[in-house]
C-alpha cells in the first residue's frame, strides 16, 4: 500500500462545479497535512494546511479524518485558474520529510 | 527577494556523463531536499540536508550524490549509475517551526540523449 493514495485523475469539470479530491494515508501516527498546487511544468506551492478540526480558505476546503486516515479537498465554484495538478502530502513526525501523493489533476473547463 | 533558486532550467546530458544540478536559497533555512517528479508521478525524496556538513539519503539515492558545504548551497550530481536520469529535479527548503511549509525552486528538466 502507498504511503499516500490520491483519487486518480483527471477530473474534467465544467466553471462554477463544486469538486471534491479524496486522499488517504498509511501511517497512523502522521503529524501534519498539505494541499500542494502544481501547474503544469511549475514546482509545487502550498494551497493550504489541513487542521484537525478542519478549515477553508475562500473557496476552499480542508477536512481531516484521524481514525479514518483520510484528507479531502473540496472546492466551490471552480474557475478555470484551479486547473492544475493538486498534491496531498503528509508529514509522519514533527519535523521529518514530506510524503507526496501522485497528485489530482483538475482541468477546469468554459 | 528571498527564494530557491535553481539552474539551469533544461539540461541535456549525453549517456554515461555525470551532470551538477545547482540550487540555492537565501531564506536562511537549515533543511534543504532534493526530490524527482516522473510524468504523472508525486515526487520521490533523493537526499535531504537537515544543516551544514550533513545529509541522509531518501527514498532513491541510488546514482545520486550531494554536497551540503554551505548553508546557501545544496547541489545534486547526477551521475552515469543512474539507470533513468531523464526527469524533473525540484529542490526544496524548509522554514523550522510554525507551519513547516516547503518552498520549492522552479526545477530542472534533466534530458539524457
Amino acid at each position: 500500500r502507498k504511503e499516500v493514495e490520491q483519487d486518480p485523475g483527471p477530473f474534467n469539470v465544467p466553471e462554477g462545479a463544486t469538486v471534491a479530491f479524496n486522499c488517504t494515508y498509511s501511517n497512523s501516527a502522521s503529524q501534519s497535512f498539505f494541499w500542494y498546487r502544481q501547474d503544469c511544468r511549475k514546482e509545487p506551492k502550498l494551497l493550504m494546511s489541513v487542521y484537525s478540526s478542519g478549515n477553508e480558505d475562500g473557496r476552499f476546503t480542508a477536512q481531516l479524518n484521524r481514525a479514518s486516515q483520510y484528507i479531502s479537498l473540496l472546492i466551490r465554484d471552480s474557475k478555470l485558474s484551479d486547473s492544475a495538478t493538486y498534491l496531498c502530502v503528509v508529514r509522519p513526525n514533527q519535523g521529518g520529510k514530506l510524503i507526496f501523493g501522485q497528485g489530482t489533476e483538475l482541468s477546469v473547463k468554459p | 527577494d528571498g527564494g530557491i533558486t535553481q539552474s539551469p532550467k533544461y539540461l541535456f546530458r549525453k549517456e554515461g556523463q555525470n551532470v551538477t544540478l545547482s540550487c540555492e536559497q537565501n531564506l536562511n533555512h537549515d533543511a534543504m531536499y532534493w526530490y524527482r517528479q516522473d510524468p504523472g508521478q508525486g515526487l520521490r525524496l533523493i537526499y535531504y540536508s537537515q544543516i551544514v556538513n550533513d545529509f541522509q539519503k531518501g527514498d532513491i539515492a541510488e546514482g545520486y550524490s550531494v554536497s551540503r558545504e554551505k548553508k546557501e548551497s545544496f547541489p545534486l550530481t547526477v551521475t552515469s549509475a543512474q539507470k533513468n536520469p531523464t526527469a524533473f529535479y525540484l529542490c526544496a527548503s524548509i522554514k523550522p517551526g510554525g507551519v513547516n511549509e516547503q518552498f520549492f525552486g522552479p526545477g530542472t528538466r534533466l534530458t539524457v540523449l
